[in-house]
Parts: structure tokens; sequence; C-alpha cells
């Protein structure tokens, strides 16, 4: 079977670093995708790990370990439009659109 | 440049009606992914168009149907429409399958009662 583990709620301050964990267990790996998700809106991509280290695009970085099934996001310099739901997806085949994702992380940034 | 589109926006519908949802993929795009998301879940895969045909499905039950046109447009049909059918609906687009580049359309609210 699938299953992604995120924590379900975390709250940080304007101006501050966050890290938001996923770990995995997944029949089949090609990849882990990061989504941002405003309430009430569609997933927007983030970004997309398939080895091992970090990858850092802006204010957001990603990390994957496959040996560890275990991937983190990093958001830096939090500003209020960070407050949304992230989700981690793993692509189990070759297949973008046969993602599995996790219940989601909701990030609340208080000034 | 227009993203992938979704009509409705939101639905009321009943037990045991029927109900079929629409998605436009982003320009250049031939392939539609559909997820089901209910509320404080992440996304459930549904199924997967590609050439007109369902190339991949994940766990739903054969009331969830869909179709894809000529144009690359695609359909989301659901018979029998339980309580646990309330959701967002998300379509995905992507160019092929082998891509890890999908984009949401905004969603579709089904609420079933």
């Amino acid at each position: 079977g699938q299953n992604i583990d995120q924590p379900t709620e975390m709250t940080a301050t304007e101006g501050a670093i966050v890290q938001i964990n996923c770990t995995y267990q997944t029949s089949g790996f090609n990849g882990l995708f990061w989504y941002q998700q405003h309430a009430g809106e569609a997933p927007t991509f983030l970004s997309y790990n398939v080895l091992d280290g970090l990858e850092e695009k802006g204010r957001f970085s990603s990390f994957l370990s496959r040996s560890k099934g275990y991937s983190y996001l990093l958001l830096k310099e939090l500003q209020m439009k960070d407050s949304a739901s992230y989700l981690c997806a793993v692509r189990v085949n070759t297949n973008a659109g046969k993602s599995t994702f996790g219940d989601g992380t909701t990030l609340t940034v208080k000034p | 440049d227009a993203g992938v589109t979704q009509s409705p926006t939101h639905l009321i519908k009943t037990r045991g009606q029927q109900v079929t949802l629409r998605c436009s993929p982003k320009s250049g795009h031939d392939t539609v992914s559909w997820y089901q998301q209910a509320l404080g879940q992440g996304p459930q895969f549904i199924f997967q168009y590609y050439e007109e045909e369902e190339r991949q499905r994940g766990n739903f039950p054969d009331r969830f149907s869909g179709h894809q046109f000529p144009n690359y447009s695609s359909e989301l049909n659901v018979n029998a429409l339980l309580l646990g059918d309330s959701a967002l609906y998300l379509c995905a687009s992507s160019q092929g399958t082998v891509t890890y580049e999908q984009y949401f359309g905004p969603g579709t609210r089904l609420t079933v009662t």
C-alpha cells in the first residue's frame, strides 16, 4: 500500500524559516512533488525531486533522501501569503498523473 | 494562454442522482487526470485519460467513469451519488503521461445531500 505522512498543522512567524517534513512508504518511487494549496484553490506546483539532495528555488527549497523515504520543504523569509496547505506527493511510476498525495500540512504564518 | 478550466464551479446534488463534471486542459496539453479531494485530505487519483482512452485508474468504483474528447477536454461522470462523494474534484493536465509537470484546474465543489 501507499503511506505518506506529514504533520497536520504548523505555525511560524513572518520572516522566519520553517521546515515541513514528509515521510513515505510506497510501492514504487519515481519522484516526489511538493504543492502549495490555498484554501478553496487548486494545488500549484512548487518542486520535484527525483535524486537525493537539496533543490533550491528562491525562498523555497526541497530535500530528498530516497534511502530514508524522507523529504522536507524549507520555506525562508516567510510571508503572510505563505499561509496555505503544503502537499507532499509521490510519483509511483513514470506516469505523473498517478501520484499519491499526503493529507497536507496547514501552515499558518503569524505577524 | 488559458490554464486548466473546469465547470461548474459548484454543484449540489441529491443522493442517487448522477453528475457530470467538465475539464478543458491547458493549451498544448493532451492528458487529463482527475482527482477527488475530501475536506482536510490530499487529492486521491481517480483516473487518467490520454488519446481518448483511460490509461490509469485509482481505487474508485465503477460508478466513476470518464471520457476524453478529440479536443482533449474531458468529463467525469459519477452515478448513484452517495453522501461520501461530496468533495472537491480536481482536474490536472499534462503533455503526455511521462512527464512530471501537471497543472491543476480550480476544481468543482460537489455537495451531495
